[in-house]
């Protein structure tokens, strides 16, 4: 089992650009996450997902947009890039909610000029 | 918002002393966990241990959990200088099954 993955592992960015993230699982789990972290900081929630389909917001999700349409798959796009979006992207997926661990992608370091 | 707070910062020990990390949170919680990071990668899951727990260990670790004092820590044994990472407490709160971290604390394990 490769667990969570993501890509790209790195990406540089001019100012207005646009692009997607993929994070993908193969444990079968219904819940996954995106989160943002900043130097210094621990993480903070972009948006989050319930299920095949759904997606709902999270702490931070200003600027980001996400989709859920194959169970496996957790997509969240940046329409137009910003600097204040510079920073490491981690997915994460759960079994269950909020009771058990979350499992981590390696995450995607992305800087915005 | 961060619901926890890790204290201290940051920590520097020698390869085989007890490396001691404390979280304090603010809301009632279901359950607390403690993950590591190690540099440039993804967040590994240490422990959970839930509300009605006072104390839990696996391998070289040690949780504790007041809920009156709403704090916990983490107690490392005789650490090595692979423990040498960030570690963060991140809380599931009652009102609410979303989890949320606190900054962290960065431990370095001198050999």
């Amino acid at each position: 089992n490769a667990g969570v993955t993501q890509t790209p592992k790195f990406r540089v960015l001019k100012t207005g650009q646009s692009m997607t993230l993929l994070c993908a699982q193969d444990m079968n789990h219904e819940y996954m996450y995106w989160y943002r972290q900043d130097p210094g900081m621990g993480l903070r929630l972009i948006h989050y997902s319930v299920g095949e389909g759904t997606t709902a917001k999270g702490e931070v999700p200003d600027g980001y947009n996400v989709s859920r349409l194959k169970k496996q798959n957790f997509l969240l796009g940046l329409e137009s890039a910003a600097p204040s979006q510079t920073s490491v992207y981690f997915c994460a997926s759960e079994r269950l909610r909020g009771d058990n661990e979350q499992f981590f992608g390696p995450g995607t370091r992305l800087t915005v000029l | 918002s961060q619901q926890g707070e890790e204290d201290p910062q940051a920590l520097s020990i020698q390869e085989g002393e007890n490396a001691t990390m404390n979280c304090s949170y603010k809301t009632s919680i279901n359950n607390l966990q403690w993950y590591r990071q190690n540099s440039g990668r993804g967040l590994v899951h240490l422990i959970l241990i839930r509300s009605n727990e006072r104390e839990k260990h696996s391998g070289r670790l040690r949780v504790t959990l007041d809920t009156s004092k709403k704090s916990s820590s983490l107690l490392i044994t005789a650490s090595r200088a692979a423990d040498t990472a960030s570690y963060f407490c991140a809380t599931v709160p009652n009102a609410g099954n979303m989890l949320t971290f606190g900054g962290g604390t960065r431990l370095m394990v001198k050999p």
